[in-house]
C-alpha cells in the first residue's frame, strides 16, 4: 500500500464550482498532514495544514479523520487560479514529508 | 516575503560526472532538507540537515550523494557520480524548527532541473 494516496484525477470544473479531493495515509503514527499546491514545473506551495478538528482558509477545508487516515480538501467558488495539482503531505515521526502523487484540478471559464 | 533560493535553475551534465547543487534558506530557518520530483513522480523525500549534521535521510540518499553547510548561508547537495536515473528535479526547503506546529512548515526553493546525459 503507498504511504499516501490520492484520486490523481484530473477533475474538470467549471468556474463557481465546488470540488473534494480525498486523500489516504497508511501509517497511522503520522503526525502532521498538510495540503500543498504544485502549479506545473514549479516547487510546491503550502496551501494549509490540516488540524484533528478541521480548518478553514476562505474558500478552502481541510478536514482530517485519524481513525480513517483520511484526509480532504474541500474547494468552494472555484477560480480559474485554482487551476494546480494538490498535494496531500504527511509527516510521520521524524522531518521527512511525504507526498501523495497529487490531484491535478482544471478550473475553465 | 523571504524565499529560499536555488542555483543553477537548470544543470545537465555527462553520466559518471560530479555536480554540485545549490541553496539559500531562508535567514532565521534551522532546518534544511532536499527533495527531488522526477518528471511526472511523486515529490520524494532525500534528506534533513540540523545542527551542521544529517538528521533523517531516505534510501534514496546512498553513499553517491552527500550535503554540506559550507559557510552561514548556503547549502548544498552534490552528487558524486551522476547516473541517468538521477534526472529529477531537486528541490531545497527550510523550516524553522523540526517540529510540531507552525515552525515546522516546509519552504520550498524553485528547484534545480537536473538532466543526466
Amino acid at each position: 500500500r503507498k504511504e499516501v494516496e490520492q484520486d490523481p484525477g484530473p477533475f474538470n470544473v467549471p468556474e463557481g464550482a465546488t470540488v473534494a479531493f480525498n486523500c489516504t495515509y497508511s501509517n497511522s503514527a503520522s503526525q502532521s498532514f498538510f495540503w500543498y499546491r504544485q502549479d506545473c514545473r514549479k516547487e510546491p506551495k503550502l496551501l494549509m495544514s490540516v488540524y484533528s478538528s478541521g480548518n478553514e482558509d476562505g474558500r478552502f477545508t481541510a478536514q482530517l479523520n485519524r481513525a480513517s487516515q483520511y484526509i480532504s480538501l474541500l474547494i468552494r467558488d472555484s477560480k480559474l487560479s485554482d487551476s494546480a495539482t494538490y498535494l496531500c503531505v504527511v509527516r510521520k515521526a521524524g522531518t521527512a514529508l511525504i507526498f501523495g502523487k497529487g490531484t491535478t484540478l482544471s478550473v475553465s471559464s | 516575503e523571504p524565499e529560499v533560493t536555488q542555483t543553477p535553475s537548470h544543470q545537465v551534465t555527462q553520466m559518471g560526472q560530479e555536480v554540485i547543487l545549490r541553496c539559500v534558506p531562508i535567514s532565521n530557518h534551522l532546518y534544511f532538507y532536499w527533495y527531488r520530483q522526477i518528471l511526472g513522480q511523486k515529490v520524494e523525500f532525500l534528506v534533513s540537515f540540523y545542527n551542521n549534521e544529517i538528521s533523517e535521510k531516505s534510501e534514496i540518499f546512498d553513499d553517491q550523494f552527500s550535503v554540506e553547510r559550507p559557510d552561514g548561508s548556503n547549502f548544498t547537495l552534490k552528487i558524486r557520480s551522476t547516473k541517468l536515473e538521477d534526472s529529477a528535479m531537486y528541490f531545497c526547503a527550510s523550516s524553522e524548527g523540526g517540529g510540531w506546529g507552525r515552525q515546522e512548515t516546509q519552504y520550498f526553493g524553485p528547484g534545480t532541473r537536473l538532466l543526466v546525459l
